[in-house]
């Protein structure tokens, strides 16, 4: 069956501090991994994609790996902004099909 | 472009009335999707148009559930009669062949639905 799990389920952490969110999933065939942000009374928004040769990607302080072979993800997020506090979800999709299989997210809260 | 517009934003309704929600996709994007959100499920795909016609409707729940899309920029998710659990938070989303391949989608600002 094909399953994306996220952990923690919630975080909190302090600014300026990193933190790590980890995906795995069992999805196959594999096409790519993306992670989106959902700000709380939004819409999520992607963050970053990868492929199945790709092991990391960076858009800004947001930095995510994928391991391909233990079909894992995480997505560390250098030096805390307030802003930084809302939902990540991992999103996996399945290759040659327009099937989208979503976790049920990390809710962050940064705090001052 | 304005990006993907859903109305209600807020919805509140009684048991058994009947609830519409709207959705119009950015233009030019030829796939429309519905999900529904909740705390214990996360995000769940309802349905999927593509050219306006409907290409999986697995993820609609019962026949209370059901979505039209009668031209390229307008979409509605209809439930009736609403039950309380039906009570979430409902997302449309738009995307081209070109961005979905790339796995991205562009969401609404979603519509809350309280059913009392």
């Amino acid at each position: 069956k094909n399953q994306v799990e996220q952990s923690p389920q919630s975080l909190i952490i302090l600014e300026g501090k990193n933190c790590t969110l980890q995906c795995n999933y069992t999805v196959s065939p594999f096409s790519n991994l993306r992670w989106y942000k959902q700000d709380t009374g939004r819409g999520p928004v992607s963050l970053t994609i990868m492929t199945f040769s790709e092991n990391t990607k960076s858009n800004g302080r947001y930095t995510a790996t994928l391991d391909a072979d233990t079909k894992q993800s995480s997505l560390h997020i250098t030096a805390s902004q307030l802003s930084d506090s809302a939902s990540y979800i991992c999103v996996v999709s399945v290759h040659n099909t327009d099937k989208l299989i979503f976790g049920t997210g990390t809710r962050l809260q940064v705090f001052p | 472009d304005a990006g993907v517009i859903q109305s209600p934003r807020h919805e509140v309704t009684e048991m058994g009335q009947e609830v519409t929600l709207r959705c119009k996709p950015i233009s030019g994007h030829d796939y429309l999707f519905w999900y529904r959100q909740t705390m214990m499920r996360g995000l769940e795909l309802l349905i999927y148009f593509n050219n306006n016609v409907p290409i999986d409707d697995s993820g609609m729940p019962e026949d209370r559930f059901s979505a039209k899309m009668p031209n390229a920029s307008f979409s509605t998710l209809k439930i009736q009669p609403s039950e309380p659990r039906d009570s979430a938070v409902y997302f449309c989303a738009s995307s081209t062949s070109l961005t979905l391949a790339k796995n991205i989608q562009y969401f609404g600002a979603g519509t809350r639905l309280s059913v009392l």
